[in-house]
C-alpha cells in the first residue's frame, strides 16, 4: 500500500509550548490529507481536512487557532498544536488519500501516529 | 454521523469465527475496514464500493448492503494475529470518512 510517514513518533512538552507534527506521503502525491486525534481506547476523531494550497476545513468543535494546519505541498501537511495543555495529550494520526492510478481508489492510508504528552 | 459498530468487544479461541457489524444512519458511498494494534496506526484491510459487493483476503471477508446501509466483516478460523481493534470507516458523498467506535477482538490460544 501507499506509505505515509509522521514525524516525530512521540513528543513530550511543557504546558504552553507549541508542537509541530509533520505528515508526509512518501511515494505518491496527496491533494487531501486528514488529521485525526485518538484518545486511549476510543475511536479516531476527525479534526480537519487539509487540502493542498488552500485553508483546512475543521470539524465542529476543533479550534482552528489552536490546531494550525498547513498543506504547503502535495507530499507534506503539518499540524501545529499551539499553547499546548495537558488535555491536548493524545495520539495524533494523519492519513492521505492515494491517487487512482495503480492503487486502490478512494481509501486512506494512515501514518504511524504521533503520541503527544503535555506536562 | 459516526457509524455504529457491534459488538464492542469479542473474545475468541484460535480457530473460531467472528462477525463484526457496521451500520450507518445515512446513505453510504463506501465502507472501509481497518485493524489497529495497540499503540500503532490503523492498517487498511479492504474497501467496499458497491452495494451487494463482497470481498475477501485469506480468511477475512466483508460484505456491503447498500440498501440497509450496513457492512459486516467476517473473520474465519481466527488466528492469534487477528487480535486488535477493528474499525469501520464510512463515506457519504462528501470527501471525509467517519469511524465507528471500534470492536476489540481478542484471540486466545
Amino acid at each position: 500500500g501507499a506509505v505515509v510517514s509522521q514525524h516525530p513518533s512521540w513528543v513530550i512538552c511543557k504546558s504552553g509550548t507549541s508542537v509541530k507534527i509533520e505528515c508526509r506521503s512518501l511515494d505518491f502525491q496527496a491533494t487531501t490529507m486528514f488529521w485525526y486525534r485518538q484518545f486511549p481506547k476510543q475511536s479516531l476523531m476527525l479534526m480537519a481536512t487539509s487540502n493542498e494550497g488552500s485553508k483546512a476545513t475543521y470539524e465542529q468543535g476543533v479550534e482552528k487557532d489552536k490546531f494550525l494546519i498547513n498543506h504547503a505541498s502535495l507530499t507534506l501537511s503539518t499540524l501545529t498544536v499551539t499553547s499546548a495543555h495537558p488535555e491536548d495529550s493524545s495520539f495524533y494520526i494523519c492519513s492521505a488519500r492515494a491517487p487512482l492510478a495503480g492503487r486502490i481508489p478512494d481509501t486512506q492510508y494512515f501514518g504511524p501516529g504521533t503520541r503527544l504528552t503535555v506536562l | 454521523q459516526q457509524p455504529v459498530q457491534s459488538p464492542q468487544a469479542v473474545i475468541l479461541r484460535e480457530g473460531e469465527d467472528a462477525v463484526i457489524n457496521c451500520s450507518s444512519s445515512k446513505a453510504l458511498y463506501s465502507v472501509h475496514w481497518y485493524r489497529q494494534k495497540h499503540g500503532e496506526a490503523p492498517v487498511f484491510l479492504m474497501i467496499l464500493l458497491k452495494g451487494g459487493e463482497q470481498k475477501g483476503h485469506e480468511k477475512i471477508s466483508a460484505s456491503f448492503n447498500e440498501k440497509k446501509q450496513q457492512s459486516s466483516l467476517y473473520l474465519t478460523a481466527s488466528q492469534l494475529s487477528y487480535s486488535g481493534t477493528y474499525f469501520c470507516g464510512t463515506e457519504g458523498m462528501g470527501n471525509d470518512m467517519r469511524f465507528g467506535a471500534g470492536t476489540r477482538l481478542t484471540v486466545k490460544p
